[in-house]
């Protein structure tokens, strides 16, 4: 069983609708990161976070410690968010990450 | 955007041959590492660095050695390549506790 679980690992989506993507963890953690990686593109980091939510454009990311589960929201989705979203469990070791296998989104007009 | 380059970007080779990517970075960055990216595994930990000549392994080490002799050059090599290496391959970096930055990845593949 991994250690990182993500939901759907497939999402296929029309503009403009709201988008949820669900991450859960079984090793404790400091900090949760949320990446993000284009087809054939590199990856970058959209979110860190320890608690409580942040808010990037479109993009919203919350996280509750107690029950072990993060979500990545996008709101008014649009095709240029295709893509493979990636959570990631920072555990505090040398900034090692434990990742998930990621969701592959789809946008489409 | 941490500057962080990858080479060769692209690679193909035979299995038995060694190979050597080369990570680049120009952030002073302390921590780096390596990572494979294969369909159904996500990106998975080879070897990291936390500083000049301290690396550690990761948690698909095998096959694969690794050295950083200087802050801004992190090297992978596998000895003996095999086609379950066959893979694309990450470095990425991080000044301490926070955000990893991704070099652009190279594809490698092993006939």
């Amino acid at each position: 069983k991994n250690e990182v679980e993500q939901s759907p690992q497939n999402l296929t989506a029309q503009e403009g609708e709201f988008i949820t993507i669900n991450c859960s963890y079984s090793v404790g953690i400091s900090a949760l990161h949320w990446l993000q990686q284009h087809p054939g593109g590199g990856i970058v980091s959209l979110f860190m976070l320890s608690s409580g939510k942040k808010k990037h454009g479109r993009l919203i990311a919350t996280i509750n410690i107690q029950e072990k589960h993060s979500s990545l929201h996008i709101t008014a989705s649009h095709p240029r968010d295709s893509a493979v979203y990636i959570c990631a469990a920072y555990g505090g070791t040398a900034s090692k990450l434990t990742f998930g296998t990621g969701t592959r989104l789809q946008v489409t007009l | 955007d941490a500057g962080i380059t990858q080479s060769p970007r692209h690679k193909v080779t035979e299995t038995g041959t060694p190979v050597t990517l080369r990570c680049h970075q120009t952030e002073n960055h302390r921590y780096m590492y390596w990572y494979r990216q294969d369909p159904g595994h996500g990106l998975r930990l080879i070897h990291y660095s936390y500083g000049v000549k301290d690396t550690d392994k990761g948690e698909v080490s095998d096959g694969y050695s690794v050295s950083r002799s200087k802050t801004e050059d992190f090297l992978l090599t596998l000895e003996s390549a095999t086609s379950s290496q066959t893979s694309v391959y990450f470095c990425a970096t991080a000044g301490g506790t926070d955000t990893q930055y991704f070099g652009p990845g190279t594809r490698l593949t092993v006939l």
